[in-house]
């Protein structure tokens, strides 16, 4: 059981809009710890997509965005495109476990 | 460019010992700390814990204290994951990467270590 729940998984058209939600605790999101979101496609190795809530690594296109409240964060993902499928997973401090901590993961289905 | 390579898959039977590595390139490696990440078949990643190359500093996962050891060689470059004895629940892929700069993120990745403990 994951520090960070997040939902198993969403699914969008290609064009419309999709989110998905990451939720801590007071311990970790909700002390005011940053959030980071990675993709990771079948078969490779996890890939940056936002840090610190909602900054956007070079080369990772403005379609992508991350926001926090609360005890939350969420991704949001617009112009959904057929290579966004893929598995996707938020990340932050949890400051009672003295770790850094990872959501279960998301899967990501373009209809 | 910075680049993480990583060492090539181990299959190991249990009560084995085994150390992977992780050499990276294009970045003052001393300077950064250096991520580990399993992650299970089919299951997602977990953090394990960072050591940092400067003086080999190393903050452990609570999940992962006195199963694994993290430690660097900076004058090669190189981090390294080891177990003493491994079983066959360490079966995963293990994943290097480095720590951005002022957040607590693994910004460049390696491709990955697959070990395989069987008997």
């Amino acid at each position: 059981q994951s520090v960070l729940t997040q939902p198993p998984s969403v699914s969008g058209a290609p064009g419309q809009r999709v989110t998905i939600s990451c939720t801590g605790s007071s311990s970790n999101i909700g002390a005011g710890n940053e959030v980071h979101w990675y993709q990771q496609l079948p078969g490779t190795a996890p890939k940056l997509l936002i840090y610190g809530n909602n900054n956007r690594p070079s080369g990772v296109p403005d379609r992508f965005s991350g926001s926090k409240s609360g005890t939350s964060a969420s991704l949001a993902i617009t112009g959904l495109q057929a290579e966004d499928e893929a598995e996707y997973y938020c990340q932050s401090d949890d400051s009672s476990l003295r770790a850094w901590v990872f959501g279960g993961g998301t899967k990501l289905t373009v209809l | 460019e910075v680049q993480l390579v990583q060492s090539g898959a181990e299959v190991k039977k249990p009560g084995e010992s085994l150390k992977i590595s992780c050499k990276g390139s294009g970045y003052n490696f001393a300077t950064y700390w250096i991520g580990w990440v399993r992650q299970m078949p089919g299951k997602g990643l977990e953090w394990m814990g960072i050591v940092y190359p400067g003086d080999s500093d190393t903050r452990y996962s609570p999940s992962f204290q006195g199963q694994v050891t993290m430690s660097s060689d900076r004058s090669i470059n190189t981090s390294y994951l080891q177990w003493s004895s491994l079983k066959a629940s360490d079966t995963a892929m293990y994943y290097c990467a480095r720590r951005g700069d002022g957040y607590n993120v693994l910004q460049f990745w390696g491709q990955g270590t697959m070990v395989t403990v069987s008997s």
